[in-house]
This record gives C-alpha cells, structure tokens and sequence, in this order.
C-alpha cells in the first residue's frame, strides 16, 4: 500500500461543477503540499498546509491531521483547471523528503 | 513570487554524449534542491536531494556517476546525464526551497529525448 493515496485517479466534470479530490496518507508529516501539473508538464504548487484550511480564488485545501487526510475543492470548475492533481507529504522521519501520492487527472469539459 | 528558472526545456541528443541541465532560482536562496524523474502517466520519482556545498544524497537505484548533481552555489544546481542512452529518455523536474518550512518551488521540467 502506497504512503500518499489520491482518489479518485481519474475526474472528468462539467464546467462549473464542484469538484474535490481527496488525499489520505499513513506517515507522519510535518506538512502537506498540493501540486498541479500541465499537460506541458510544469508544476505549481498551489499549496502547502499543516493544519486547517486555506483558500486561494476558486480552489480550497484542508486537512485533518488527527484522521492524516486532506481535500482538495476547487469550485465552479473551468476546463482551464483540466490537470494533473498530485498530493505530496513532507515527512518529518524521511529528511525533509517529498512523499508524492499517484495523481488526480481532472478534465473539466465545457 | 519565488520562481524557479529550468534549463533547456527540451533536449535531444545522441546516444552516448552528456547532458547537462540547470535549475536556478532565480529571487530566494535555495539551500535544498531537488531532482525528480517523471514517466509518462506517472507520478514524480525523487532521484537525488542536493545541499549547497555539499555532495548530493541519492535514493536507492540511482546512479550516482550516471546522474551527476552540482549544488555550487544557494541559486544553482545542476544535473548532468553522463553517457545518455535512449532508457534515459525522460522528464525531469528540478525543486527548490529557502528551508525545510518553505513552500517548494518547481522549474517547468526538462524534457530529455536520447536518439
């Protein structure tokens, strides 16, 4: 069984639906990130958490420490946000190494 | 915001030459680097983790003569693929951090074709 587990691993929705991606893992970290990656493969990273939630525009990261499960929502979904979701965790017996679950590929259609 | 610059984006070459790949960044100091592998439809492999001014830490199966790694300075690392052959042909990501608490920041990936 992986470390970091995403589901689902592929999404397809419509635009303007709401969508969430779901993360859970099974170490112990000090915190967790949420990548994009392209199709031209660049990644950003949308976010890094360690505790609650934060919001940037449309998309919303939480986490629960106690239950080692975060989401990922982003709201009224517009193909641009057509990408590979990947969930990693920073974790703190591993020398600050990344621990990458298997990626969400979302296609949002119009 | 942070920005890290990769370099090339894409590279083909033949068989048996070397190639190297920078990753900077380019408005923080980065005392970790890191280099991933990526294979289509799959997720990032972590190759090696590179400190400034010291020698690279690689994970288990990577080479570390084939796959060479330089962190000479808080804003430069490189990887050099020595003697590329075509099972070399990959995707390759560079991150980079202030320090452990910092977000992680990406280069848009090299995109390595070995003929």
């Amino acid at each position: 069984k992986n470390e970091v587990e995403q589901s689902p691993q592929n999404l397809t929705a419509q635009e303007g639906e709401f969508i969430t991606i779901n993360c859970s893992y099974s170490v112990g970290i000090s915190a967790l990130h949420w990548l994009q990656q392209h199709p031209g493969g660049g990644i950003v990273s949308l976010f890094m958490l360690s505790s609650g939630k934060k919001k940037h525009g449309r998309l919303i990261a939480t986490i629960n420490i106690q239950e080692k499960h975060s989401s990922l929502h982003i709201t009224a979904s517009h193909p641009r946000d057509s990408a590979v979701y990947i969930c990693a965790v920073l974790s703190y017996n591993q020398g600050g190494k990344l621990i990458f679950g298997q990626g969400t590929e979302l296609s949002v259609k119009p | 915001g942070a920005v890290v610059s990769q370099h090339p984006s894409r590279v083909i070459c033949k068989s048996g030459t070397s190639v190297k790949i920078e990753c900077r960044s380019l408005d923080f100091q980065a005392t970790t680097m890191f280099w991933y592998r990526q294979f289509p439809k799959q997720s990032l492999m972590l190759m090696a983790t590179s400190n400034e001014g010291s020698k690279a830490t690689y994970e288990q199966g990577v080479e570390k003569d084939k796959f060479l790694i330089n962190h000479a300075s808080l804003t430069l690392s490189t990887l050099t693929v020595t003697s590329a052959h075509p099972e070399d042909s990959s995707f390759y990501i560079c991150s980079a951090r202030r320090d452990t608490y910092s977000p992680l920041h990406f280069g848009n990936g090299t995109r390595l074709t070995v003929t």
